[in-house]
């Protein structure tokens, strides 16, 4: 089955500065890369997601790129704020297939 | 307005006992799941449901039992507590897509019950 590693687990940034965390993912058949935010006490909500047939997708201050061929993929925010602080999840799965498999987790700490 | 709702928020209980806890959801979807995170945070799922029908059944203890009276809800019941099933879990929901599409849809989390066992 898929096997998705994430890094940094935990990730301190000052205000204002980019953040950077990255995924590996095992399985050649996955095609759908979406990340979570998980503020606390809260659920996961997805932030952005990103297929296999584009390289990099950006929404405002939160990007995503893919590397196919290396099996790995990046979230990056820029201009860093406060409300930005919170648990930050990627996962894998492939169109058709429900199972979503999660990497670790990265704590994002926002520095004021 | 919730998207997705579980009940209770927070669960106390003693080992060995029976508990339930229930996920509504009013999005419409038609995929349900169940997930758990441990203190660690990582985040594993459990099961899935389609249409009142079981679609993904990860390797979990037989004591937890997941059960689906209709495509809006799916509720999880777990017999004799062990110290172990102390965590968060969460519920979410999506809709699945016609066959042949080419999409996947987002899955909508609950705000998770914290379950802990004594």
């Amino acid at each position: 089955g898929e096997n998705v590693e994430q890094h940094p687990s935990t990730l301190s940034v000052q205000e204002g500065d980019s953040a950077v965390i990255k995924c590996t993912y095992s399985d050649s058949a996955s095609n759908y890369f979406p990340w979570y935010k998980q503020e606390l006490g809260k659920g996961p909500q997805l932030i952005i997601d990103i297929r296999s047939n584009v390289g990099e997708k950006k929404d405002q201050r939160i990007a995503v790129t893919l590397n196919k061929t290396a099996k790995h993929f990046s979230l990056h925010i820029t201009e860093t704020q406060p409300e930005d602080s919170a648990v930050y999840f990627c996962a894998a799965s492939n169109f058709g297939n429900e199972k979503l498999t999660f990497g670790t987790g990265t704590r994002l700490t926002i520095i004021p | 307005d919730t998207a997705v709702s579980q009940t209770p928020k927070y669960l106390v209980t003693q080992m060995g006992n029976d508990k339930s806890i229930k996920c509504e959801q009013n999005l419409g979807h038609d995929t349900m799941y169940w997930y758990k995170q441990d203190s660690k945070k990582f985040l594993k799922i459990m099961f899935s449901y389609n249409n009142k029908e079981l679609i993904i059944n990860e390797t979990v203890p037989n004591r937890f039992s997941p059960k689906s009276p209709d495509k809006a809800h799916l509720n999880l019941h777990i017999n004799s507590l062990e110290l172990g099933d102390s965590a968060v879990y969460f519920c979410a929901s999506s809709k699945r897509l016609a066959s042949g599409t080419s999409s996947y849809n987002e899955q909508f989390f609950g705000p998770g019950t914290r379950l802990t066992v004594l």
